[in-house]
């Protein structure tokens, strides 16, 4: 079946543009991670989404991210007014999330690597 | 917090060495532990998880055993391919939904 999907693949901006990233979960999967890779670095942890509950948004690093989840389908991540300092790979992961606990696998897609001038 | 400390690369084998990447955590509670991979061009793919103390996860030829009184997670192979050049990510996971990821080691194999 497909895995998650992501769009752009890559995406070059201008300092103080806004910018939308877009995730398209694996079908069937309630939960949605979005987690920022930059270069040299492990991945950070921005945004999980469960379903209908309220997103935990404890990640994001500052007022200018957001993301919004119709339901448990498509995600968009989205950067306003971006500084040289977003730049990164952000990736999307989905889990199925059956069991509720840590030992969920999650599911990553290929990112969408950011590049702000 | 939550942390991952891996060792840092690049980890540089002939082909058919011996591999350890070493991965040490803290964490509160009893959290699952995960190996990531990155092949070149790539997205990130589970390679292996262990969810309690003691248990070995295992897959392609790696392993890693959950050791809750050192609090490790080690990645081992006995012979390395070409093909395992990758960067690989220890992470783990408390039960509060996000992964905490370790900064990844590279390994480069040669022929």
């Amino acid at each position: 079946g497909a895995g998650v999907s992501q769009s752009p693949s890559n995406k070059v901006t201008e300092k103080g543009k806004d910018v939308e990233l877009r995730c398209d979960p694996i079908s069937g999967h309630t939960a949605l991670y979005w987690y920022r890779q930059r270069l040299g670095q492990g991945l950070e942890f921005l945004i999980y989404f469960q379903g209908n509950s309220a997103p935990d948004k404890s990640g994001l690093p500052s007022d200018r991210f957001s993301a919004e989840r119709t339901g448990e389908s498509v995600s968009t991540l989205t950067i306003q007014r971006t500084q040289q300092e977003d730049s990164a790979v952000y990736l999307c992961a989905s889990s199925s999330r059956t069991s509720g606990r840590a030992t969920d696998t999650q599911y990553f897609g290929p990112g969408t690597r950011l590049t702000v001038l | 917090g939550d942390s991952v400390t891996q060792m840092e690369g690049p980890v540089t084998l002939s082909e058919e060495a011996f591999l350890t990447i070493n991965c040490t955590y803290t964490a509160t509670g009893y959290p699952s532990l995960f190996w990531y991979v990155q092949y070149p061009g790539e997205g990130l793919q589970l390679l292996l998880k262990a969810t309690k103390a003691d248990d070995k996860g295992s897959n392609k030829g790696f392993e890693a055993t959950y050791r809750k009184e050192t609090t490790s997670f080690h990645l081992e192979k006995g012979s390395v391919q070409v093909s395992d050049s990758a960067v690989y990510f220890c992470a783990l996971n408390t039960g509060f939904q996000k992964l905490v990821f370790g900064t990844g080691t590279r390994l480069l194999v040669s022929p």
